[in-house]
This record gives structure tokens, sequence and C-alpha cells, in this order.
């Protein structure tokens, strides 16, 4: 079994601040995780995936996440966020590179406001 | 290159009406997968095809949903007959064989009043 949970729906940071996001997940196999971004009224746009390489990836508009095994956490950061970061962001898991077991599961989303 | 496409956009419809959704997934893609996003439940795993056999459908919520995917490059989510419960945004997406990225297309906001 595998489950993502994304502590905080909703967090809030002033333009220019640091943005971090934060991610924990429970699998029975080494993951395969992801982090999407959700804009409004669209769908859902690949930010960064982590495959078993290296732990610190990153990923499109400057974030970036680190894989810690030990922890079971893969939280998203940004060092500068911006107005147009304001968006819904996903964590995601998988167990398996493919295969017909394959299933992404998907955290509960936390809501990123980028105050002026 | 095309992404997902899916259709219709935006639909309101009345309860107990039929409601079929639609989507092209991107070309090469042997994966396929219906989610369903609301704020309560957030994004769920409805049903998904591989080289357009359902492999999965746990996730249907009930015998009024059914999928089909007749061929690589189409698939249909219907609901029959709708309820207000069905409100919520229906995504489509697809993915390689090899690959681990998956896709969406821009989704379906369905209303059933």
């Amino acid at each position: 079994a595998q489950s993502v949970t994304q502590l905080g729906s909703h967090v809030s940071v002033s333009e220019g601040a640091l943005v971090l996001l934060r991610c924990n997940y429970s699998s029975s196999v080494p993951p395969y995780l992801f982090w999407y971004v959700q804009y409004p009224n669209q769908g859902l746009q690949l930010l960064l995936k982590y495959t078993s390489a290296a732990t610190l990836v990153k990923g499109i508009n400057g974030f970036e996440a680190e894989f810690k095994k030990s922890e079971t956490s893969f939280h998203l950061t940004k060092p500068s966020a911006h107005m147009s970061d304001a968006a819904e962001y996903f964590c995601a898991v998988s167990p398996l590179r493919g295969g017909s077991n394959y299933k992404l599961t998907f955290g509960k989303g936390t809501l990123l406001t980028v105050n002026p | 290159d095309a992404g997902v496409i899916q259709s219709p956009r935006h639909e309101v419809t009345e309860m107990g009406q039929e409601v079929t959704l639609r989507c092209k997934p991107i070309s090469g893609h042997d994966y396929l997968f219906w989610y369903r996003q609301t704020m309560m439940r957030g994004l769920e795993l409805l049903i998904y095809f591989n080289n357009n056999v359902p492999i999965d459908d746990s996730g249907m919520p009930e015998d009024r949903f059914s999928a089909k995917m007749p061929n690589a490059s189409f698939s249909t989510l219907k609901i029959q007959p709708s309820e207000p419960r069905d409100s919520a945004v229906y995504f489509c997406a697809s993915r390689t064989g090899e690959g681990n990225t998956i896709y969406f297309g821009e989704g379906s906001w369905l209303t059933v009043v």
C-alpha cells in the first residue's frame, strides 16, 4: 500500500520569501515521488520527480525537492516566491516504474498563496 | 505536440441524465487514466487502461459509472444516471509504458443539478 500526506492544506507566504511545502509518504517498496502543480481551472502539470537517482531533484520554475528516506519525506522548496507561484500543489507516489500494478496516489494538495 | 485532450470542458446537466466525457490520450501513450477531483476527497483514481484493456477499476464509485477505450486514441467515461454528488472535475491522463510521468488533460468540469 502507498499513501501521501501533505502537511498543511493552505500555506501563505510573502513575495520573495522561502516556499516550503511538506510531503511525507508511505510505501511498501522503494517509491517514485512526484510534485504536480495545478493553476486555477487548469489540469495538473509536472513540477519535478524523483526516480531513485539523485536525492535532490530540480524542477521547473525554480522549485526543488529532496528525497529523505530516513524521514520518508519529499518536501518541495523554492528560495524566493513569486506571485505567479500561487496555485495548488500535489505530492504523489508510485511504487513501480511501470507494469500492470502501476498506480499514482496523490496527496490532498496544498494551496499556496503569495502575498505582495 | 498535442497534449491530452478532453471534452467537454464544462457540462451542466440535470439529475438523472446520462453524461459522457471523452478523452484523447497523447499519441504513443499506452496507459490511460481517469481521475476525479473533489474538494472533499481530492484526486481519486477511478480506472486505468493499458493497451486499451481496463486494468484496475476498483476506484469506480458504483455501477452508474462505466469507462471504455475502444481504441488507442479514444476513451469515454459515462455516468448513467447522473446525481448531484457526481459533480466534480474529471481528469484524463496518459503515459508511456516505460515512462513514469503522467500527463494530464485540462479536465472536464461537471455540474449535476
